[in-house]
């Protein structure tokens, strides 16, 4: 049982070049969330998705799609990397019902872009 | 602007202290106020967490006393242990949209 697996773990861009950063639980929950850590600023919501096929913004989702694979995986698209956009990447899950606030992270992606 | 806020930044403890954390919201519509505890390089990971109806919670060392007139809600660490060093969030959710204070970076002497 991995949990929430990310991949990769580090990442160096050059700014205006896209990637993609894949997430996926084993866990079978229904939702799944992508967030970015900055020194001073706590974790900030990018974007969610409450249940397969739906998506929604979070608190900071311009430069960033999204898409919700399947139930397992979730992923974070950077179309055109910017400098603002080094940081470090989570990916969580987390049951809908019930206790909503137990989310499950993963390990990070440590983004740089030059 | 951040919709949670939490205080001190950073902290240090004797061991066999007690810690405790700050955090004040502003959203009433918030229903669900968890605790993350974050070791360097690693994912956050939920300690402990309280419902608004709910005054205090305890879970062994790890107390939420919770204020709902005045909208803020703390973490008590008891008997504070070299191991609990670590950065510490509060945050409070609604549907599936949480905010996270901005950390508090624990350190416990031994």
């Amino acid at each position: 049982n991995a949990g929430v697996t990310q991949t990769p773990k580090f990442q160096v861009l050059k700014t205006g070049q896209s990637m993609t950063l894949q997430c996926a639980q084993d866990m079978n929950h229904n939702s799944m969330y992508w967030y970015r850590q900055d020194p001073g600023m706590g974790l900030r919501l990018i974007y969610y998705s409450a249940s397969e096929g739906t998506t929604d913004k979070g608190e900071v989702p311009n430069g960033y799609n999204v898409s919700r694979l399947n139930k397992r995986e979730f992923s974070l698209r950077l179309e055109s990397a910017a400098p603002s956009q080094t940081s470090v990447y989570f990916c969580a899950s987390g049951k809908l019902a019930g206790e909503a606030g137990e989310q499950f992270f993963g390990p990070g992606t440590r983004l740089t872009v030059l | 602007q951040q919709q949670v806020k939490q205080s001190p930044q950073s902290l240090i403890v004797q061991k066999g202290g007690i810690s405790i954390i700050n955090c004040a919201y502003e959203n009433t519509a918030f229903d669900y106020f968890p605790w993350y505890q974050q070791f360097p390089g690693k994912g956050p990971a939920l300690l402990i967490a309280i419902r608004p109806d709910v005054s205090e919670k305890k879970e062994g060392r790890f107390t939420i006393s919770f204020n709902k007139s005045a909208k803020q809600f703390s973490l008590h660490i008891m008997d504070s242990q070299p191991g609990d060093s670590a950065t510490y969030f509060c945050a409070a959710i609604r549907n599936n949209d949480m905010r996270f204070g901005a950390g508090t970076r624990l350190t416990v002497k031994p």
